[in-house]
C-alpha cells in the first residue's frame, strides 16, 4: 500500500524557518518524481515544487522560488521541503504527493493528508 | 505562465443530473491535463489524465474530453459521493499550474 506522511508542520513568525518532511513507503521511491503542492485555508490548490526521480532537477513556483528548496533522499524514501523567509501568504496544508509512473507529464496518483503551516506573529 | 481557468466556479446539481465543467487554458496544452476530486478535510483524488484516460479505479461515470485550451469534465449521473470541489492541472512544462476549483454542491 502506497503512503505517504508528512511531518514538519507548525507555527512559525513571520521571517521563520521550516522543513517539512514526507516518507514514503510502498511504492519504488526512487524512480518517481516527488511535488509539493499547497492549500491555504479555504482556498484552492497551488502547485509548488517538483523534483526528479534522480533528484537533479527542481522547478518551482514563482510565489517560493529563492526561499523554498526541495530535495530528497532516495536512501531513506523521504523528500524535504525547506521553506526560507516565511510570509504570513505562506500559511497552507503542504501535500506531497507522487507522480504516477516515470517520465515526464505525469499526474499526480497518491497524496499525503498533508502537513499544516502556520505563519503569524 | 499559462493560466487554467474553470467555469463554473460553483455548481448545484441534484443526485442523478448529468454535470459538466469545463477548463479553459490561456495558451494551448495538448492533452496534457488532469482532472482531481477533493472532498473536505481529504487530500485530492486522481480522476482522470492525459485529458480523458480514467485513472483506475474511477467509476465510469466520470469522463474527460478536449485538447489544446478547451476541456471538459462530465459526470454522467450525480451520485451523492460525487459533491465535492474538482480542479483541473496542467502536466507540460512549468509551473504545473492548477485551474481555482469548481464546487459542486446538492441542489
Amino acid at each position: 500500500e502506497v503512503q505517504l506522511v508528512e511531518s514538519g508542520g507548525g507555527l512559525v513568525s513571520p521571517g521563520g524557518s521550516l522543513r517539512l518532511s514526507c516518507a514514503a513507503s510502498g511504492f519504488t521511491f526512487s524512480r518517481h518524481s516527488m511535488t509539493w503542492v499547497r492549500q491555504a485555508p479555504g482556498k484552492g490548490l497551488e502547485w509548488v515544487s517538483i523534483m526528479n526521480d534522480a533528484a537533479d532537477v527542481t522547478f518551482y513556483a514563482d510565489s517560493v522560488k529563492g526561499r523554498f528548496t526541495i530535495s530528497r533522499d532516495n536512501s531513506k524514501n523521504t523528500v524535504y521541503l525547506q521553506m526560507n523567509s516565511l510570509r504570513v501568504e505562506d500559511t497552507a496544508r503542504y501535500y506531497c504527493a507522487k507522480a504516477d509512473m516515470p517520465g515526464p507529464a505525469r499526474p499526480l496518483d497518491y497524496w499525503g493528508q498533508g502537513a499544516l503551516v502556520t505563519v503569524s506573529s | 505562465d499559462i493560466q487554467l481557468t474553470q467555469s463554473p466556479s460553483f455548481l448545484s446539481a441534484s443526485v442523478g443530473d448529468r454535470v459538466t465543467i469545463t477548463c479553459r487554458a490561456s495558451q494551448g496544452i495538448s492533452s496534457y491535463l488532469a482532472w482531481y476530486q477533493q472532498k473536505p478535510g481529504k487530500a485530492p483524488k486522481l480522476l482522470i489524465y492525459a485529458a480523458s484516460t480514467l485513472q483506475s479505479g474511477v467509476p465510469s461515470r466520470f469522463s474527460g474530453s478536449g485538447s489544446g485550451t478547451e476541456f471538459t469534465l462530465t459526470i454522467s449521473s450525480l451520485q451523492p459521493e460525487d459533491f465535492a470541489t474538482y480542479y483541473c492541472q496542467r502536466l507540460n512544462d512549468y509551473p504545473r499550474t492548477f485551474g481555482q476549483g469548481t464546487k459542486l454542491e446538492i441542489k
